[in-house]
C-alpha cells in the first residue's frame, strides 16, 4: 500500500514570498491533517479535513496560510506571503477516520532567507 | 490548549544502556500513543495506550500510563543505535479527535 506522498521534500525561499505544498494521502483515507512541526519540537495541527470538508483551522494563521481539499483527496496548503517564523517542515497526514490511526507523509522542509 | 511536557528533552547514550522518557501533562487524555520519528521522515506510531495503569511492551521498549491518564513513560532497554531519533507522545483529550504532541525527547546511541 503506497504511503502518504509529499511535494516537494524542500524549498527555499525569501520571506514575503509565496509558496504551496501538496499531499496525496492513502486512498481511502477520508481525514486529511497538516501539522507544522519546527525542527526538534513536536508537530503542531494547523487544520484538518473530513472529506472535503474543515474539521478543525483553529492554529492556522488566516492571515497567511490556506489549505484546501477539493475533491476530498488530494490537498494543498500555501503561505502568502512568507515570514521568517515559518521555517519548519510541513507534516501532511492521513487516516481512515478521524481517532484512527494517522499515518505521516515524509514532510516538506520550508527554509525562509 | 493542552500541553504535553516530555523530559529529557535530549538523551546522549552509550549502546546497551537503558533509558526512560516521560511524558507529562495536567490534562486527561483518553488516549496516549508513542511516536519515533528519523530525520528526514513523518513520525510513525509505536503503541497506542488507553487504560489508565496499562503497561505494553513492544520488543524492547516498555510503555506505561499513568493511572490517573495524565502522564504517561517509555521505557528503552539495552538501547542500539537503530533507536536513535525523535521521540514523541501524543494524546486524544475525551470528546475531541485532536491530537496534541509533546514537545519532543531527541535521543542519540551512540557505539
Amino acid at each position: 500500500e503506497a504511503g502518504v506522498a509529499q511535494s516537494p521534500r524542500y524549498k527555499i525561499i525569501e520571506k514575503r514570498q509565496s509558496v504551496a505544498f501538496w499531499c496525496n494521502p492513502i486512498s481511502g483515507h477520508a481525514t486529511l491533517y497538516w501539522y507544522q512541526q519546527i525542527l526538534g519540537q513536536g508537530p503542531k495541527l494547523l487544520i484538518q479535513f473530513q472529506n472535503n470538508g474543515v474539521v478543525d483551522d483553529s492554529q492556522l494563521p488566516k492571515d497567511r496560510f490556506s489549505a484546501e481539499r477539493l475533491k476530498g483527496v488530494d490537498s494543498t496548503l500555501k503561505i502568502q506571503p512568507a515570514k521568517l517564523e515559518d521555517s519548519a517542515v510541513y507534516l501532511c497526514a492521513s487516516s481512515l477516520e478521524p481517532d484512527y490511526e494517522q499515518y505521516f507523509g515524509p514532510g516538506t522542509r520550508l527554509t525562509v532567507t | 490548549t493542552q500541553l504535553l511536557e516530555q523530559s529529557p528533552q535530549f538523551l546522549s547514550i552509550q549502546e546497551g544502556e537503558n533509558l526512560t522518557v516521560y511524558c507529562n501533562s495536567s490534562s486527561v487524555f483518553s488516549s496516549l500513543q508513542w511516536y519515533r520519528q528519523e530525520p528526514g521522515e513523518g513520525p510513525v506510531l509505536l503503541v497506542t495506550v488507553v487504560t489508565g495503569g496499562e503497561v505494553k511492551k513492544l520488543k524492547r521498549l516498555t510503555f506505561q500510563f499513568g493511572d490517573a491518564r495524565k502522564d504517561s513513560s517509555l521505557h528503552i532497554t539495552a538501547a542500539q543505535t537503530g533507536d536513535t531519533g525523535l521521540y514523541l507522545c501524543a494524546g486524544y483529550t475525551g470528546g475531541g479527535n485532536k491530537l496534541t504532541f509533546g514537545t519532543g525527547t531527541q535521543l542519540k546511541v551512540e557505539l
